[in-house]
């Protein structure tokens, strides 16, 4: 049982490029987040899936886009990479009913230079 | 404003110390709390819920006032393996979300 796994780890883009973030999970969660986390600002919600076939926007959607591909993976995309997108994402999941506990993958650490 | 806020810290305190931190929240919708823990280059973990009449786990006491809209999280007996940062998140209306605080730096010396 790996819980919620990401790749890549680590990754470096030039500006302007693209590449996807991939997020899985095996404990059979309805609902799935994407975040990113900044120095001094927390954890912020881009997109989150709330069951298979539905994302919706969270607080700084800009620049990205989601795919739930089924109940296990939801990705992130980032079609033109910005400096400003450098940052530790986090994918998240939990199941649904309620504010209980989300899980979180090791997170992918990105930098756009 | 942001919706949660925390002293960033960082409190540096000795072993076997009590420590307290705390945070508020603008959102009076919200239903439930939460605190995290996050240690250095890591994804952040449950630490524990945050009950309206206040809750204790082993050396953890959290406490919420509604009324005043703050959360506190207070740490008896430090230990080393303490040091990390805690972070204060809070569910918006339909529980679907969490907002989280941008955290607190907890150092503990030996």
């Amino acid at each position: 049982n790996a819980g919620v796994t990401q790749t890549p780890k680590f990754q470096v883009l030039k500006t302007g490029q693209s590449m996807t973030l991939q997020c899985a999970q095996d404990m059979n969660h309805n609902s799935m987040y994407w975040y990113r986390q900044d120095p001094g600002m927390g954890l912020r919600l881009i997109y989150y899936s709330a069951s298979e076939g539905t994302t919706d926007k969270g607080e700084v959607p800009n620049g990205y886009n989601v795919s739930r591909l089924n109940k296990r993976e939801f990705s992130l995309r980032l079609e033109s990479a910005a400096p400003s997108q450098t940052s530790v994402y986090f994918c998240a999941s939990k199941t649904s009913g309620g504010a209980i506990e989300q899980f979180f993958g090791p997170g992918t650490r990105l930098t756009v230079l | 404003r942001k919706e949660v806020e925390q002293d960033p810290g960082p409190f540096n305190v000795p072993e076997g110390a009590t420590v307290a931190f705390n945070c508020t929240y603008s959102n009076s919708a919200s239903q439930s709390f939460f605190w995290y823990r996050q240690d250095c280059r890591k994804e952040p973990k449950l630490l524990m819920s945050v009950y309206s009449s206040g809750n204790e786990d082993g050396r953890f006491t959290a406490q919420l006032n509604r009324a005043s809209q703050y959360i506190s999280l207070l740490i008896r007996d430090s230990k080393l393996s303490d040091s990390a940062t805690y972070l204060c998140v809070v569910s918006g209306e339909y529980g679907n979300k969490l907002v989280f605080g941008a955290g607190t730096i907890l150092r503990v010396k030996s």
